[in-house]
């Protein structure tokens, strides 16, 4: 019963590889996101899909591309992969059409620890 | 540019005692702001918000404050436990589904 689920938690790859995040959240929400947070913490928003509309991207290297499938899953995939890139990944859902406490609450997932070597 | 909270400081308490987090934003047109709590290994975890018409707020054993003149926002923590040991995150927004996230204070809790 996880409201939001990442997969996987760990990924270890070299640099160069190409690899998807996958996030599923079981809440109904319709707005879903992608944040990054580096190893001081520091949490930074990255994409947004409002109902499988994007909605907000930041300024990413284009070789992350979100997809959004349903209203339900965000999925992040990340190509020629770079040391840079090593962090923690989270997804995160809320709900949109609402007032601003239900919008601006949102729910993340576990989060993903990417190691680029 | 954009920027919420200071650099990660850490705040080191005694169980029992009232714990006090601090955060300063930038954007005066920020209406919302949020505070998260993010335990090791896990992802942040709403806690509380207020609206920028509101000056106080409080929650089960939690209290936040927002001074809007010098752009402050703080966290009160009643009867801290072992349990609220964790990063804090002051989060604002101006509209719209953009959140931004300040730095974040690490809370120790001595036992």
């Amino acid at each position: 019963d996880t409201a939001v689920s990442q997969t996987p938690k760990y990924l270890v790859t070299q640099m160069g590889n190409d690899k998807s995040i996958k996030c599923e959240q079981n809440l109904g929400h319709d707005t879903m996101y992608w944040y990054k947070q580096d190893s001081k913490k520091f949490l930074k928003i990255m994409f947004s899909y409002n109902n499988k509309e994007l909605i907000i991207n930041e300024t990413v290297p284009n070789r992350f591309s979100p997809k959004s499938p349903d209203k339900a899953h965000l999925n992040l995939h990340i190509n020629s992969l770079e040391l840079g890139d090593s962090a923690v990944y989270f997804c995160a859902s809320s709900q949109g059409e609402a007032g601003a406490h239900l919008r601006l609450t949102q729910y993340f997932g576990p989060g993903t620890r990417l190691t680029v070597l | 540019g954009e920027s919420v909270g200071l650099h990660l400081p850490t705040l080191s308490v005694q169980e029992g005692d009232n714990s006090i987090i601090n955060c300063a934003y930038s954007n005066s047109a920020s209406d919302y702001f949020i505070w998260y709590k993010q335990e090791s290994g896990k992802g942040p975890q709403f806690i509380i918000d207020i609206r920028s018409n509101m000056d106080k707020r409080q929650g089960q054993r939690v209290t936040v404050l927002l001074n809007k003149t010098v752009k402050h926002l703080s966290l009160q923590i009643a009867a801290t436990q072992p349990g609220d040991s964790a990063v804090y995150f002051c989060a604002e927004n101006t509209g719209g589904f953009k959140t931004i996230f300040g730095a974040g204070t690490r809370l120790f809790v001595k036992a």
